[in-house]
């Protein structure tokens, strides 16, 4: 089984619709990460969050908000999904060395 | 605004030949990482460079790092059709958040 997977792995949805993209990983790790993936853009960080009880923004927080339910399962939402959320959404894990990072296969949400 | 500028964007290679993909980055890191990623696929850790390192390999791959020039090379020698792919440059400066260059697309002609 894969360490970190993602829920769901395709998703259309419709402006002002609230959408949950879910990430759970069994490596133990207790930092988490979420990303966005625009063409031609490279990885954006979302929110990240070092423990069950420390979450942070990253560089591109508004219109997102997440939830860390345990040490394995980090979520994120958008509570009025707009088209231009339309992207591959990336979630991450890494051990407290905080180095390398290891990824889940990706979200592709469509917001129509 | 993104921290890694990466060069080329795009590259096609015969097969058997080598592959070098630069990184360039604005501000004092830690380390600097590159990452594969097969089309719509998640990313996958490749090599990591401490900033008190100037040269990296790990098999087929070779990483540099000049920081007063505040640039990272990565050569992949004899490369493969499986090599086709995007990589992707990230430096850290603290703690473990990462920022992406927006990658370079390789191309391996059998």
């Amino acid at each position: 089984d894969a360490d970190v997977t993602q829920t769901p792995r395709n998703r259309i949805t419709k402006t002002g619709k609230r959408i949950m993209l879910e990430c759970s990983q069994t490596k133990g790790h207790d930092r988490m990460y979420w990303y966005r993936q625009d063409p031609g853009l490279g990885l954006r960080l979302i929110y990240y969050s070092f423990d069950v009880k420390d979450i942070n923004k990253g560089e591109i927080s508004d219109g997102y908000s997440v939830s860390r339910q345990a040490q394995a399962k980090f979520s994120l939402s958008l509570e009025s999904a707009i088209p231009n959320q339309t992207a591959l959404y990336f979630c991450a894990t890494s051990d407290l060395r905080g180095t390398e990072q290891y990824f889940g296969p990706g979200t592709r949400l469509t917001v129509t | 605004s993104q921290q890694g500028e990466e060069d080329p964007q795009a590259l096609s290679i015969q097969e058997g030949e080598n592959a070098t993909m630069n990184c360039s980055y604005k501000t004092s890191i830690n380390n600097l990482q590159w990452y594969r990623q097969n089309s719509g696929r998640g990313l996958v850790h490749l090599i990591l460079i401490r900033s008190n390192e100037r040269e990296k390999h790990s098999g087929r791959l070779r990483v540099t790092l000049d920081t007063s020039k505040k640039s990272s090379s990565l050569l992949i020698t004899a490369s493969r059709a499986a090599d086709t792919a995007s990589y992707f440059c990230a430096t850290s400066a603290s703690g473990s958040r990462l920022t992406f260059g927006e990658g370079t697309q390789l191309t391996v002609n059998p």
